[in-house]
């Protein structure tokens, strides 16, 4: 597609239930980013993906969080048995190669808003 | 966890006017970049500048980075009102992938 598409743009769950973000990256570019951003911060890194494999999933806060990217296009962040302190703007980003040497193009993020 | 630190956290001009920003980072890095975002949602890639790199322009965008300051200056030349929204910094380094971003500052163009 023209740009990274996330849905839903917005969700709300009750404390406790699962829920899956959908990210579909810029076609052709093989490193994927999930980040994190509560309000009045800077985004926080969760998972990078390039290609299929996470090559970095450090900021995974819990083991609560998991993604896939099983094609190495879609992805999807999973979270189990939300909490409160999930709510947050969930980002995902994508790069033709890798953030070091690349810009990264943001999708418009989907809000988690757990109650 | 943060690395960048933007300075100011808020900052409010008349249109025309010109508007810095500021960004310190603690450790070495590959690249440096700016982004945008309105009203909380998507980031919009402003500019990369590279470590052996000093300066860069695009249109109305300046941004500096002196290295041995571990520093960086956005400037955005003859401010409009579509200019009104966030700017983050991101540093990117050889170590890993991710980048790591300041909480960023706020600006506000006054019509």
């Amino acid at each position: 597609g023209a740009g990274v598409s996330q849905t839903p743009s917005n969700k709300v769950t009750e404390k406790g239930k699962y829920v899956e973000l959908r990210c579909d990256p810029i076609s052709g570019h093989t490193a994927l980013y999930w980040y994190r951003q509560s309000l009045g911060q800077g985004p926080e890194f969760l998972i990078y993906f390039q290609g299929t494999g996470a090559a970095d999933d450090s900021g995974l806060p819990n083991d609560r969080f998991f993604a896939v990217r099983p094609e190495g296009s879609v992805s999807t962040l999973k979270i189990q048995r939300t909490e409160r302190g999930d709510s947050a703007v969930y980002l995902c980003a994508s790069s033709l190669t890798g953030v070091p040497h690349t810009e990264a193009f943001f999708g418009q993020g989907t809000r988690l808003t757990v109650v | 966890s943060q690395q960048g630190e933007e300075d100011p956290q808020a900052l409010s001009i008349q249109g025309g006017e010109n508007a810095t920003m500021n960004c310190s980072y603690k450790t070495s890095i590959n690249n440096l970049q700016w982004y945008r975002q309105n009203s909380g949602r998507g980031l919009v890639h402003l500019i990369l500048i590279r470590s052996n790199e000093r300066e860069k322009h695009s249109g109305r965008l300046r941004v500096t980075l002196d290295t041995s300051k571990k520093s960086s200056s956005l400037l955005i030349t003859a401010s409009r009102a579509a200019d009104t929204a966030s700017y983050f910094c991101a540093t990117a380094d050889d170590s890993n992938y991710q980048l790591i971003w300041g909480a960023g500052t706020k600006l506000i163009i006054k019509p």
